[in-house]
């Protein structure tokens, strides 16, 4: 009963690093999304994919790049990691139909620093 | 871009009070949700809403859908201690799989025993 795996849980970067965010998911759910969430500010939609090999844009974008090679997994990259980028930040997925897509699974998270 | 303004940012009641939070937004939404996240967790879906209008339960919880479709409202009855957690709310713009939510600021509960 995994749902939406994120890892890792922690982690400190410094200026100029690089690294990838893990999510994966075991529900067969064609979307999935990365989430970052500044305190106050609510949650902003990075990046999205609505199936494998099949990514696009949220409002927050710059900065990050994304990847969809297989259903179950979409890692977020941080290429040249910034201050600004601080944050927690959130893979979730969802079965899409027809309908809304409110019934968004979400992972735990992982809390990065930037320093 | 749209926003939705989540009232209050903040609250800190007693246990057994009701509790009232709100989502407005200049723009028009076709589904509300109202999402809860405990701490150190990810946002859990607590109701969802799909017409003007619509009132819907959730044990304790009854979120309306609002008749402008710019708004949205989340009552908690007789509130308990795990209630504390922070609230979203979240609305989708268009209709079908466009794959995108915007949430709220998050409305942050404390319940004091």
């Amino acid at each position: 009963n995994a749902g939406v795996t994120q890892t890792p849980k922690f982690r400190i970067l410094k200026i100029g690093q690089s690294m990838t965010l893990q999510c994966t998911q075991d529900m067969n759910h064609n979307y999935m999304y990365w989430y970052r969430q500044d305190p106050g500010m609510g949650l902003k939609l990075i990046y999205y994919s609505v199936g494998a090999g099949i990514t696009d844009k949220g409002e927050v974008p710059n900065g990050y790049n994304v990847s969809r090679s297989t259903t179950e997994d979409f890692p977020l990259r941080l290429e040249l990691a910034a201050p600004s980028q601080t944050s927690v930040y959130f893979c979730a997925s969802s079965l899409q139909t027809n309908r809304a897509n409110e019934k968004l699974f979400f992972g735990s998270g992982t809390q990065l620093s930037v320093l | 871009g749209q926003q939705l303004n989540q009232s209050p940012q903040s609250m800190f009641i007693q246990e057994g009070e009701d509790v009232s939070m709100n989502c407005t937004s200049s723009s028009i939404f076709n589904t509300w949700l109202w999402y809860k996240q405990d701490p150190g967790e990810g946002p859990v879906l607590l109701i969802a809403l799909y017409k003007a209008g619509e009132l819907t339960s959730n044990g304790r919880l009854t979120a309306q859908f609002g008749i402008t479709r710019k708004d949205s409202f989340l009552n908690i009855s007789a509130s308990i201690p795990s209630d504390v957690g922070i609230y979203f709310c979240a609305g989708q713009v268009g209709s079908g799989n466009t794959g995108k939510l915007i949430f709220g600021q998050g409305t942050t509960l404390q319940v004091k025993p």
